[in-house]
């Protein structure tokens, strides 16, 4: 049973570009998770979806940042015209259907994002 | 704003003595508190979680202390390896929430 796979392990992105990350979940995890983890700074939150649906976004930056997870392959963090703060390591954790009292989220190896 | 605050930033320890790492926390909807162990150029992995109907959790050497009047928590790591080096972060999730606050996190290294 693969964990949670993320790629590309490794960015580089030019000032203004694109980046996209993707992540799949562990199989039968349909809740997936989006963090951000700056240089010496604990994980923060970005976004928590299930398929096909968005159920908080509350840590997303306003601007250029989106997610989505469809019904058919990975779920996608799409960060637009990229700054060099935005450099950061991505992680994405996923987890069962029934993420309440004792179901725990399990992370992937993370996106290192370099904006140069 | 910072939800988990914890320390020290960072912390030596010897190989087998006990490495010990504070968190606390303010909101009083926080009821699962997780701790994460990160190896560099990996992602989190869990360790060991406590729920505040407890006062102490141990699983083999690694135990979580919990006070909850004082939104306290600890890890304690007994017999510290070298093995063990590596940054760990507590966390706490809100009743009915998904989302994880994390601390700073520890970078712990234990010298042989």
């Amino acid at each position: 049973n693969a964990g949670v796979m993320q790629n590309p392990r490794h960015l580089v992105r030019r000032r203004g570009q694109e980046a996209r990350l993707r992540c799949s979940p562990m199989k039968g995890h349909s809740h997936v998770y989006w963090y951000r983890q700056l240089p010496e700074e604990g994980l923060k939150f970005m976004v928590y979806l299930q398929k096909e649906n968005i159920i908080d976004e509350s840590g997303m930056p306003k601007e250029r940042f989106s997610a989505e997870f469809p019904k058919e392959g990975p779920s996608i963090l799409r960060i637009q015209q990229v700054v060099r703060g935005d450099s950061a390591a991505y992680f994405c954790a996923s987890s069962p259907p029934s993420p309440a009292m004792n179901t725990e989220a399990f992370f992937g190896q993370g996106t290192r994002l370099t904006v140069v | 704003q910072q939800q988990v605050k914890q320390s020290p930033q960072s912390l030596i320890v010897q190989k087998g003595g006990i490495s010990i790492i504070n968190c606390a926390y303010e909101n009083t909807a926080f009821d699962y508190f997780p701790w994460y162990q990160q190896f560099p150029g990996k992602g989190p992995a869990l360790l060991i979680a406590i729920r505040p109907d407890v006062s102490e959790k141990k699983e083999g050497r690694f135990t979580i202390s919990f006070n909850k009047s004082a939104k306290q928590f600890s890890l304690h790591i007994m017999d510290s390896q070298p093995g063990d080096s590596a940054t760990y972060f507590c966390a706490a999730r809100k009743t009915g929430a998904n989302n994880l606050f994390f601390g700073t996190g520890t970078r712990l290294t234990v010298i042989p």
